[in-house]
Parts: C-alpha cells; sequence; structure tokens
C-alpha cells in the first residue's frame, strides 16, 4: 500500500488566497483525520471523519477553514481567505474503526501565507 | 479530557548510551497510549502502543516502553541510542471510555539529540 498520500507537499501563496489541501487515505481505512502542526501549538486535532461523514469539527479555527471527504478515498482542507497565521504544516491520517488502531499518517503539507 | 504531558523539550543523549524519553498521561479510564516519530520534513511515524496485557511493550527500531498504571507514566527507552536516532518523539493517548475510534491526544513532543 502506497499509504496516505497528501498533495501539495510545499504551498506558498499570498494572504487572501484560496487554498486548497488534498488527502487519499489508505485504501479501507474507515477514518480520516486532519491536524496542524506548529511550533507554538504543536499538533492539533481540526475535523475528523468516520466513513466520510464529519465527526467532530470543533478543531477547526474558523470559518474560513472548511472540510469535505466526497468518498472514500478522498478529502480535502480549504482555507478561504487564508491568512499568515494559517502557515503551518498540515497532516492528513487515516486510520481503521478500532479502539485500538493507530493512525498511519502523511507526509504532510507544508503551507506559507505571506 | 484526555491529556498528555512530555515535561522535556529536549533530551540529550550520548551514542551508545541508554535513553529514556518521558510521558505522562490523563484519562477516566484504562488507557490507550501510542508513541510516534518524527524525522524532519516527514509525517509522524507509529513506533509502538499499550492496548493491555504486558506493562513492556516492544516496538519498531529497538524501542520500547513501560505503561505504569500508579504513576500514570508510559515512558520510551532503548537502551543503546543511535546518531540515527534523532528526531522528534510525541507521546499520545486515547480514552478508550469513548465509543469507537476517536482522534489521538498528542503530547508537546520531546526532540532527541544523540550525540556521536
Amino acid at each position: 500500500d502506497a499509504g496516505v498520500i497528501q498533495s501539495p507537499r510545499h504551498e506558498v501563496t499570498e494572504m487572501g488566497q484560496e487554498v486548497t489541501l488534498r488527502c487519499k487515505p489508505i485504501s479501507g481505512h474507515d477514518y480520516l483525520f486532519w491536524y496542524r502542526q506548529t511550533m507554538m501549538r504543536g499538533l492539533e486535532l481540526l475535523i475528523y471523519f468516520n466513513n466520510n461523514v464529519p465527526i467532530d469539527d470543533s478543531g477547526m479555527p474558523e470559518d474560513r477553514f472548511s472540510a469535505k471527504m466526497p468518498n472514500a478515498s478522498f478529502s480535502t482542507l480549504k482555507i478561504q481567505p487564508s491568512e499568515p497565521r494559517d502557515s503551518a504544516v498540515y497532516f492528513c491520517a487515516s486510520s481503521w474503526d478500532r479502539a485500538g488502531g493507530e493512525l498511519f499518517f502523511g507526509e504532510g503539507s507544508r503551507l506559507t501565507v505571506l | 479530557a484526555q491529556s498528555v504531558a512530555q515535561p522535556e523539550d529536549q533530551v540529550n543523549v550520548a551514542e551508545g548510551n541508554p535513553l529514556t524519553v518521558k510521558c505522562t498521561y490523563s484519562v477516566s479510564g484504562n488507557p490507550y497510549l501510542f508513541w510516534y516519530v518524527q524525522y524532519p520534513n516527514r509525517g509522524l511515524q507509529f513506533l509502538l502502543k499499550y492496548i493491555t496485557g504486558d506493562n513492556l511493550v516492544k516496538g519498531s527500531y529497538g524501542f520500547e516502553a513501560e505503561f505504569n498504571k500508579s504513576q500514570t507514566s508510559f515512558h520510551l527507552k532503548k537502551p543503546s541510542a543511535l546518531v540515527s536516532d534523532s528526531a522528534l518523539y510525541f507521546c499520545a493517548v486515547r480514552d478508550p471510555a469513548y465509543s469507537g475510534n476517536t482522534p489521538l491526544v498528542f503530547g508537546k513532543g520531546t526532540r532527541l539529540s544523540v550525540i556521536a
């Protein structure tokens, strides 16, 4: 299996622009998670899905952030409009539906908003 | 609410010496505990986990961790450190009192530096 695939790996954009990050989970995994990593705040959970349905989005910073999972093999995280404080590494992770299951992480998307 | 604390931001150890990266947790019931490693510009990689059973858990790359319920700790250890072990290490917890596969709560991470 190719693992969790994220794109783009790096994105540099200007404040006010729309950013779309993409994730392909491991085939057969029922759960998909979006995390954000910064030096100041560490790893923060933004949102997670179970069987393509959003379960908890309480970690999404504000209305500028949105996430979708239209099917079992694809998810997007969108920021519109982007701001410099959104600069971070965004990770997607997936797992099977069992309580002891570990998460499998993608390589991350490093976002820089100028 | 579940939480994890990694009291050390940085751990330095000489190559060949034993290493310990500390982690304490707080959950309402019996925890599921995990360790991950992150190399520069990479995603997090799973090292090991404790679900139930033997308190000493063995994982990848020669790492092990000991679950201590009375001290609510899950320290990561390795008998002999390698320079290639230098990375960022994360402890994580999930409270099984919640049904389904709830997200992991991560600690802030500990940067391990192994000096040749």
